[in-house]
C-alpha cells in the first residue's frame, strides 16, 4: 500500500497566520490526491482534491498543489473555524490511503 | 438534502458479528460507488472498503487488513449499504462511516468523497 506521511504533525498557528501542511507519498501517485478536514466529534470534510481542485462550498483561502509525491494544502489567512485535524488521501493506487493527520492548534 | 445515516454500531465481545447499515437519501444511490471507512479512537482513518454501483460490476473491494473478515453488500431498492463485519477484535473498535462520491467524471473520483454520514460506533469488548 502506499504510505502518506504529512507534516508537521502538528502545528500552533494564529488567526491570520499563513499555514502549509506537506503530504509525501512513498510512491508517485499523479495529481491523485485529496485534503480533508475533520473536527472533534464530526465526520471529515473534502476540502481539495485532485490535488488542486477546490470542493464547492469550500472558502478559497485553502489551496492545494503538488503532483508524483509531494503535495502540499496551504490557508493563506487562518480562521478561527479552520482549527481542526487536516488528511490527505492518495487515490491512485488500490486500496486508497490516508495520510496520519496534522492537527492545526 | 444529500444524506447518509450509519446504524447498527453497538457494544459486541470478541469474536462476535455485527452488520452495519448506512441509510441514503438526496441522490440515486444506484448510481452511485460507496465506501466505509474507520476511526480508531485517538487514531487516524482507514479506508476498508467500497462497493461499485451494479451497472459497473457491483463488486466489493477491500483493504487488506479487513479482507475475509468485512463483507460490503448493497440493496438498491431500499437505498441501503451494509457493513458486515466478523471475528470481531478489539482493534475494531471505532468510529464507523459510510461515505460517497455522488457523481463522479472517472472512476478515481470516486474515491474523493464529499458526503459523509456522521457515523456509527462500535465497541468491541468483553
Amino acid at each position: 500500500d502506499i504510505q502518506l506521511t504529512q507534516s508537521p504533525s502538528s502545528v500552533s498557528a494564529s488567526v491570520g497566520d499563513r499555514v502549509t501542511i506537506t503530504c509525501r507519498a512513498s510512491q508517485g501517485v499523479g495529481r491523485w490526491l485529496a485534503w480533508y478536514q475533520q473536527k472533534p466529534g464530526k465526520a471529515p470534510k473534502l476540502l481539495i482534491y485532485a490535488a488542486s481542485s477546490l470542493q464547492t462550498g469550500v472558502p478559497s483561502r485553502f489551496s492545494g498543489s503538488g503532483s508524483g509525491t509531494d503535495f502540499t494544502l496551504t490557508i493563506s489567512s487562518l480562521q478561527p473555524e479552520d482549527f481542526a485535524t487536516y488528511y490527505c488521501q492518495q487515490a491512485n493506487i488500490f486500496p486508497p490511503t490516508f495520510g496520519q493527520g496534522t492537527k492545526l492548534e | 438534502e444529500v444524506q447518509l445515516v450509519e446504524s447498527g454500531g453497538g457494544l459486541v465481545e470478541p469474536g462476535g458479528s455485527l452488520r452495519l447499515s448506512c441509510a441514503a437519501s438526496g441522490f440515486t444511490f444506484s448510481n452511485a460507488w460507496m465506501t466505509w471507512v474507520r476511526q480508531t479512537p485517538g487514531k487516524g482513518l482507514e479506508w476498508l472498503g467500497r462497493i461499485k454501483k451494479k451497472i459497473d460490476g457491483g463488486t466489493a473491494d477491500y483493504a487488506a487488513p479487513v479482507k475475509g473478515r468485512f463483507t460490503i453488500s448493497r440493496d438498491d431498492s431500499k437505498n441501503t449499504l451494509y457493513l458486515q463485519i466478523n471475528s470481531l477484535k478489539t482493534e475494531d473498535t471505532a468510529v464507523y462511516y459510510c461515505t460517497t462520491r455522488p457523481i463522479a467524471v472517472a472512476p478515481n473520483y470516486y474515491y474523493f468523497t464529499d458526503v459523509w454520514g456522521k457515523g456509527t460506533t462500535v465497541t468491541v469488548s468483553s
